[in-house]
């Protein structure tokens, strides 16, 4: 089974800082997405990359897939409060109706 | 239009007690997967169902069992609850069910609590 891996597990920040949170994995994913989640809630599909070396952006957030599509970055421009959440990135494992979630980055922005 | 729903919204049980959770997907996906989220962990896949068959399946023991009917609505199932069962259970749906590149949208989860 493939693994993602997210770091900073942990990140507390404050409003107007910048941020990169990373997603690792040894091997490649066709597609990987990002979801973020909130306290009681489920997960809420924020992108999709699927070329390597993809860039997307959404407002303040731009997602990167890396070339080897191994690899994945979420930075978030100017941070808010309203940005608090659990990040997760998350693809189909490789040959099977798998699907993997990475560990996690809790996110907390403060005013 | 709707999300993903699900139900019950919480419930509580007692240890060796059964539990079943249900799951109404986005009109129009024929797909259902389900995860099982331990407090402080990213969620962990359980079933995917397509078209009513068993797709996939992650690391779970045969207490586990779902099924998905012809609306493509979805039952999990868990039998012999133990205490580590304990987690909120989130639903996703998709609109295919390939195992490359295809979006999941989640529903709210259903929190079980085994005492």
């Amino acid at each position: 089974t493939q693994l993602l891996e997210q770091s900073p597990q942990f990140l507390s920040i404050q409003e107007g800082e910048n941020l990169t949170v990373y997603c690792n994995s040894s091997s490649v994913f066709s597609s990987l997405q990002w979801y973020r989640q909130e306290p009681g809630e489920g997960p809420v599909l924020l992108v999709t990359v699927v070329t390597g070396g993809e860039v997307k952006k959404l407002k303040r957030l731009t997602f990167q897939f890396g070339d080897a599509r191994k690899d994945s970055s979420l930075h978030i421009t100017a941070a808010q409060p309203g940005d608090t959440g659990l990040y997760l990135c998350a693809g189909p494992n490789s040959g099977t109706y798998k699907y993997i979630f990475g560990t996690g980055t809790r996110l907390k922005v403060l005013a | 239009d709707a999300g993903v729903t699900q139900s019950p919204t919480h419930l509580i049980k007692t240890r060796g007690q059964q539990v079943t959770l249900r799951c109404s997907p986005i009109s129009g996906h024929k797909s259902v997967s389900w995860y099982q989220q331990v407090l402080g962990q990213g969620p962990q896949f359980i079933f995917q169902y397509y078209e009513k068959e068993e797709r996939g399946r992650g690391n779970f023991p045969d207490r586990f069992s779902a099924r998905q009917f012809p609306n493509y609505s979805s039952e999990l199932n868990v039998n012999a609850l133990l205490l580590g069962d304990s987690a909120l259970y989130l639903c996703a749906s998709s609109s295919t069910g390939t195992g490359g590149m295809y979006e999941q949208y989640f529903g709210p989860g259903t929190r079980l609590t085994v005492t």
